[in-house]
């Protein structure tokens, strides 16, 4: 059964730092990985795909990368903004199947 | 366009009413599936369709029923509100192409007294 981590659990900065969240499974034989924002009462946005042949994607000052064989994926997040303050899933979906498996996030909040 | 979009966005139950969670998206998405979010939890799967007609099971699909009738609607039906059902449900839609992206309605946040 695939398992998804997210470490650290929470995580606070301020504003204007570089950091870097951290999901890994279990069950390297995904199909792809997903990283989504989720603000407070509101519904989950995709901020990056990435596939499984794929080593890394890039969106403005994201940038997650993928290692299948080790079973991580890391959300870098360049020069951070109070605006980032969110939760950040990860999620996978193993080949085979058309279901997301997901972390429980980490809650990020940048301080001004 | 709108995406995916679910309602009610609240709504509160008493224990043993039944009640249906609507969902429904716009962009032809062959797949589409419901989640619900617990605190310490996660999200997790109730149940997925692959296309018209076609439905599974994921992994809490206990009190819950769907039906696919048609390729834009994924209606989540609770046969008899428990308190246990008390979450967020979110609905999602994904296409066999465009390397099955995800998209998420903005949730229904459900409350069983």
């Amino acid at each position: 059964k695939q398992e998804v981590t997210q470490i650290p659990a929470a995580l606070s900065v301020p504003e204007g730092e570089n950091l870097v969240l951290n999901c890994s499974f279990t069950d390297s034989a995904i199909y792809n990985l997903q990283w989504f924002r989720q603000d407070p009462g509101k519904g989950l946005t995709s901020l990056l795909l990435i596939q499984s042949s794929q080593r890394e994607q890039t969106s403005g000052r994201l940038n997650a990368s993928l290692d299948k064989s080790s079973g991580r994926s890391t959300l870098y997040i360049a020069a951070s903004q109070p605006g980032d303050s969110a939760t950040y899933l990860c999620a996978v979906m193993n080949t085979g199947f058309q279901k997301l498996v997901f972390g429980t996030g980490t809650r990020l909040l940048v301080s001004p | 366009n709108a995406g995916v979009t679910q309602t009610p966005k609240f709504q509160v139950l008493k224990t043993g009413q039944s009640m249906t969670l609507q969902c429904a998206q716009d962009m032809n998405h062959e797949y589409m599936s419901w989640y619900r979010q617990d605190p310490g939890m996660g999200l997790r799967l109730i149940h997925y369709s692959v296309g018209a007609g076609i439905t599974d099971q994921g992994e809490v699909p206990n009190g819950y029923n769907v039906s696919r009738s048609t390729t834009e609607d994924f209606p989540l039906r609770l046969l008899s509100a428990a308190p246990s059902q008390t979450s967020v449900y979110f609905c999602a839609s994904s296409s066999r192409q465009d390397h099955t992206e995800a998209f998420f309605g903005q949730g229904t946040r459900l409350t069983v007294v």
